[in-house]
């Protein structure tokens, strides 16, 4: 089956600097990398996602990249701020819709 | 997207025993998910519920421990049976988007403890 994997597990910043996180995955045929973010004692909030037909995808601050050929992609949050201090999760889907596999998490903290 | 309920919010319950959880959507969804949630740990997909079918449970999960139902196209139950402290975790449930597909949104979870 499918294996994420996800670095690093906890990640601090200042405020207003960038923030990057980075997953792997397994399985070639996986093809839609949604990602979520979770404060405490809430559900898992998505946030943004790719699929494998794109390499890039933006949002505001928040940008997602996929390579294919290495199966890894990665989240980039720009102008951080104390808000976005969460643990974040990325997952990888071999069907559209169905059986989500995410990554261990990481917890970001925003120093303001 | 769609508005998910889960009741209940939490539950402290005795060993041996079990829970049954429910999941509520506000409007009809294909596919519908279990997740657990161990205290600082990431999401586990328990299975799939399928609606007029039997589950389809991942590799370590079996229906006679997670029995659920699907009976319509807005809900579901998760039961925990045979209840042991290992058990004590967030349980989500999770429908695909009705958008571009894909994409999942989950409840507001179930906290349980296991005494």
């Amino acid at each position: 089956g499918e294996n994420v994997e996800q670095h690093p597990s906890t990640l601090s910043v200042q405020e207003g600097d960038s923030a990057v996180i980075k997953c792997t995955y397994s399985d070639s045929a996986s093809n839609y990398f949604p990602w979520y973010k979770q404060e405490l004692g809430k559900r898992p909030q998505l946030i943004i996602d790719i699929r494998s037909n794109v390499g890039e995808k933006k949002d505001q601050r928040i940008a997602v990249t996929l390579n294919k050929t290495a199966k890894h992609f990665s989240l980039h949050i720009t102008e951080t701020q104390p808000e976005d201090s969460a643990v974040y999760f990325c997952a990888a889907s071999t069907h559209t819709g169905n059986q989500f596999y995410f990554g261990t998490g990481t917890s970001l903290t925003v120093i303001p | 997207s769609a508005v998910i309920s889960q009741k209940p919010s939490r539950d402290i319950c005795q060993r041996g025993t079990s829970l049954t959880i429910q999941c509520q959507v506000d409007s009809q969804v294909t596919m519908m998910f279990w997740y657990r949630q161990q205290p600082g740990q990431s999401l586990t997909l328990i299975a799939t519920a399928n609606q007029g079918s039997e589950a389809t449970y991942e590799s370590g999960f079996v229906i006679d421990k997670f029995p659920i139902s699907r009976p319509n196209l807005t809900f579901s139950t998760l039961t925990v049976s045979n209840m042991s402290p290992e058990d004590s975790s967030i349980y989500l449930c999770s429908v695909a988007g009705s958008g571009r597909g894909g994409e999942q949104y989950f409840g507001p979870g179930t906290r349980l403890t296991v005494t």
